[in-house]
């Protein structure tokens, strides 16, 4: 597709569980962000991937959190023993990468609705 | 700490109705600010990137100007389908490649 993909588009989980929430990026964009939004809040950064270089990820509310991109491009967020604190969208977004600044325009995703039973 | 705030939170137009959303910035320097567009159940769609202080930029009605503590995004003559959540966004240059997201100033335009 021409856009950022994100699935599932909902997710209704019990208090404990793991979840993967799944983000596809927009072909050839080198960066990839994770972030979240609670209802009524701006977007909470949690992670930055850019090409092959160590992420950042300074945005991570705990140790639950935790995401990886496979080959450059896929890339999953899991959060483990979820909590309800832990409900919100959780929104993808790429951009071409780091070099010039209209290259650092994001392209969202629809996003991940995740509530935590 | 670098911080956006967008005001007002909520506003509510009829059709016709020009005005302007304020988002004003701290940062220690700025690389670039960021307008989105965002429908419910949908991710931000972006709008316009402003460099540099007194740049403008124009897109249908709506038209993004930057001081050097604020942008404004004023809206003319709206029309009903204008009616989303704007979203304000710094990119800092002590931040990296990260972003600060204001939280949103919701529009509402009436028929």
């Amino acid at each position: 597709g021409a856009g950022v993909s994100q699935s599932p588009s909902n997710k209704v989980t019990e208090k404990g569980k793991d979840v993967e929430l799944r983000c596809d990026p927009i072909s050839g964009h080198t960066a990839l962000y994770w972030y979240r939004q609670s209802l009524g809040q701006g977007l909470e950064f949690l992670i930055y991937f850019q090409g092959n270089s160590a992420p950042d990820k300074s945005g991570l509310p705990s140790d639950r959190f935790s995401a990886e991109r496979t080959g450059g491009s896929v890339s999953t967020l899991t959060i483990q023993r979820t909590q309800q604190e832990d409900s919100a969208v959780y929104l993808c977004a790429s951009s071409l990468g780091p070099r010039g600044l209209a290259k650092n325009i994001q392209y969202f995703g629809a996003g991940t609705r995740l509530s935590v039973l | 700490e670098d911080q956006v705030t967008q005001s007002p939170e909520a506003l509510r137009l009829q059709e016709g109705e020009s005005s302007s959303l304020n988002c004003s910035y701290t940062v220690s320097g700025l690389r670039g600010l960021f307008w989105y567009r965002q429908d419910p159940g949908k991710g931000p769609e972006f709008l316009f990137t402003l460099y540099s202080a007194g740049e403008e930029k124009e897109k249908e009605r709506l038209k993004a100007t930057l001081t050097k503590k604020e942008s404004f995004l004023h809206i003319t003559a709206p029309k009903p389908e204008d009616s989303a959540t704007y979203l304000c966004a710094v990119q800092p240059y002590n931040y990296g490649q990260n972003f600060v997201f204001g939280p949103g100033t919701r529009l509402s335009v009436l028929p």
